[in-house]
């Protein structure tokens, strides 16, 4: 068990449609990113937040944000959602922003849009 | 551009044999790479890492070796066991800039009995 929570596991939807998937990182964990595997393919970063703030931007659409609230939990939102988003969407945390400290991974939300 | 490769998708060894996973990068700013493994339903788990100031960082049955000329580390599990069987993820961050990880496309291992 990483620590690492994100619900819900699993989510079914229809294209166009909004939806939002949730994290919460592991006790003290400050930084939280937010990853997309399609395919099985290797992990795509698309955001990162630390400590509130958004601290970088990876290969995320204009369709998707995200936040970071003050207990460190995150959202990320998907909108307008089309056929191509269908994924697992991953969570990490790590404690600081720094270099030399491994991200702790949730077990993912499947996205499939039909 | 794929900046970290992992050119074989698929491995597999006999339980109690050596496996090597290898994987190569392209940028040279990367200074602290990562394996981790995912099991089927689950996350990455991470499993060992090591920094561009070493060339081999050890932990039980799991030791790195990282080749800073030629832009290449690997993965070597001894003695392979059934419960190894997963996918492998190599993953590399910048020493400035972006934390996030960069992360090849993974390699199948498979542990037979």
């Amino acid at each position: 068990d990483s620590g690492v929570t994100q619900t819900p596991k699993h989510l079914i939807t229809a294209t166009g449609q909004r939806v939002t998937l949730r994290c919460s990182p592991r006790s003290g964990d400050l930084s939280v990113y937010w990853y997309q595997q399609s395919l099985d393919q290797g992990l795509q970063f698309l955001i990162q937040y630390y400590n509130g703030e958004e601290r970088a931007k990876g290969n995320i659409l204009e369709r998707f944000s995200a936040q970071q609230f003050p207990d460190l939990h995150s959202e990320l939102n998907l909108s307008s959602l089309e056929l191509g988003d269908s994924a697992l969407y991953f969570c990490a945390s790590s404690l600081r922003d720094s270099s030399n400290q491994p991200q702790h991974f949730g077990d993912g939300t499947r996205l499939s849009i039909l | 551009d794929q900046q970290v490769k992992q050119n074989s998708p698929s491995l597999s060894v006999q339980e109690g044999r050596i496996s090597i996973l290898n994987c190569d990068y392209t940028n040279s700013m990367f200074d602290y790479f990562l394996w981790y493994k995912k099991y089927p339903a689950e996350g990455p788990t991470f499993l060992i890492s090591i920094s561009s100031i070493k060339d081999k960082n050890e932990d039980g049955r799991f030791t790195v070796f990282l080749n800073k000329s030629a832009k290449h580390l690997s993965l070597h599990i001894v003695p392979s066991q059934p419960g190894d069987s997963a996918v492998y993820f190599c993953a590399a961050r910048g020493k400035t800039g972006r934390r996030a990880l960069t992360f090849g496309s993974g390699t199948r291992l498979q542990v037979q009995p």
